[in-house]
């Protein structure tokens, strides 16, 4: 079984400032990553993924995530974060074990709240 | 445009009364999903469907029941068995094979008192 563990359910950051919110899995096989964002009130949607390839993964909006097998971690960062960042971040993992069963594991998230 | 319906937004039901969450989508995904969201506690899955007619328990299906007799539909009842029904329930579904991202309704706000 997969695993994940965000390891802050909170952080607090100010406008500009760069952010890092981190994400480690555990798995006995190959795995895919994602982030995914959170507004309130609303449903996910996806802001990047690792399936193969770069291990350097970008978003449309400034943030990046490192695929980092020997440390089992995605970790996500903005160099420069804006007020509307502030929103709940989750890290999901799945296993790369062939077939079409994609079940995804979600980290319990981060509450990133950008202050001016 | 194309993309997941969850009705109503918000629901509120008493204790022991059966209720039924609908989720449509109209993106022609093979694959359906039932979340649970609760504070602190991420994302757990509930039921999925990855074809019409077939459906498979996922982590904590126990007060739950599904149906998918169309592809675009997977409702998701909460039995009186389920101890603590109050939640954020979201919807989600993919395209199915591949590991492609999980496309999310806009959850329901289920109270039960």
């Amino acid at each position: 079984a997969q695993s994940v563990t965000q390891l802050d359910s909170q952080v607090p950051v100010f406008e500009e400032a760069p952010v890092e919110l981190r994400c480690n899995y555990s798995s006995s096989v190959s795995v895919y990553l994602f982030w995914y964002v959170q507004y309130p009130n609303q449903g996910l949607q996806l802001l990047l993924k690792y399936l193969s390839g770069s291990t350097l993964v970008e978003s449309i909006n400034g943030f990046e995530a490192e695929f980092n097998k020997s440390q089992t971690s995605f970790h996500l960062r903005k160099p420069s974060v804006h007020i509307s960042d502030t929103a709940e971040y989750f890290c999901a993992v799945t296993r790369n074990s062939g077939g079409s069963n994609y079940k995804l594991t979600f980290g319990k998230g981060t509450l990133l709240t950008v202050n001016p | 445009d194309g993309g997941i319906t969850q009705s109503p937004k918000y629901l509120f039901r008493k204790e022991g009364q059966n209720v039924t969450l609908s989720c449509e989508q109209n993106l022609n995904h093979d694959a359906m999903y039932w979340y649970r969201q609760d504070p602190g506690q991420g994302l757990r899955l509930i039921y999925y469907s990855q074809i019409v007619n077939d459906f498979q328990k996922g982590d904590i299906a126990e007060g739950y029941s599904v149906s998918r007799e169309k592809k675009e539909s997977f409702p998701l009842t909460v039995t009186s068995a389920q101890k603590n029904p109050t939640a954020f329930y979201l919807c989600a579904s993919s395209p199915g094979g591949v590991p492609s991202p999980l496309h999310f309704g806009n959850g329901t706000r289920l109270t039960v008192t």
